[in-house]
């Protein structure tokens, strides 16, 4: 089957605690995205990278970091200087140009205690 | 500033009913997406229409775009249960979404 897989589909940790996400495709897509999805709201980009080895911050950078060093995997870190970090994050790819249809994964719902 | 503004935030119809929802943007864009999400669910693509373009149907669905007044309506016919879900608007390539319309509909 061919798709987007984000897991764990729940997190809980510790607040002062740095915790990776991860996100896999099989899509063969050059492109892939991070979102950040607050509880009645929509989504806002925080990472993108367009090719492996390379990677842009999106609208809410500050407190996250990315890497992109296969095609087939954009892990997200929340990192302890993300003041509020419980939330729900998505993940998507796409074929290649930032104007193109994206395919979003499931989502990883993160708590902060 | 948030783009892609969705109106209303929230509207509930009858099954068989049509549902019309609206969204506004501010800058430039090349397309405008939609997409549906169901309750803790990702997102899924439903239709995308160029700045080029007017109107386009998908079964269902159909997208407006008037680039002039810089808004998009997407009205589902004939709604069914299954069609609950939160509908959102993506303007590209800035990828900024609005905050959505949750529709529910009745049986």
């Amino acid at each position: 089957d061919g798709g987007i897989t984000q897991s764990p589909k729940y997190l809980f940790r510790k607040e002062g605690q740095n915790v990776t996400l991860s996100c896999e495709q099989n899509l063969n897509h050059d492109a892939m995205y991070w979102y950040r999805q607050d509880p009645g709201q929509g989504l806002r980009l925080i990472y993108y990278s367009q090719i492996v080895n390379d990677f842009q911050k999106g609208d809410i950078a500050e407190g996250y970091s990315v890497s992109r060093e296969k095609k087939e995997s954009f892990p997200l870190t929340v990192t302890s200087a993300q003041k509020n970090p419980t939330a729900f994050y998505l993940c998507a790819s796409s074929m290649g140009k930032l104007t193109d249809t994206q395919y979003f994964g499931p989502g990883t719902r993160l708590t902060v205690l | 500033s948030q783009q892609g503004e969705e109106d209303p935030q929230a509207l509930s119809i009858q099954e068989g009913e049509n549902a019309t929802m609206n969204c506004s943007y501010k800058t430039s864009i090349n397309n405008l997406q939609w997409y549906r999400q169901n309750s803790g669910r990702g997102l899924v693509h439903l239709i995308l229409i160029r700045s080029n373009e007017r109107e386009k149907h998908s079964g269902r669905l159909r997208v407006t775009l008037d680039t002039s007044k810089k808004s998009s309506s997407l009205l589902i016919t004939a709604s069914r249960a299954a069609d609950t879900a939160s509908y959102f608007c993506a303007t590209y390539p800035n990828m900024r979404f609005g905050a959505g319309t949750r529709l529910t509909v009745k049986p």
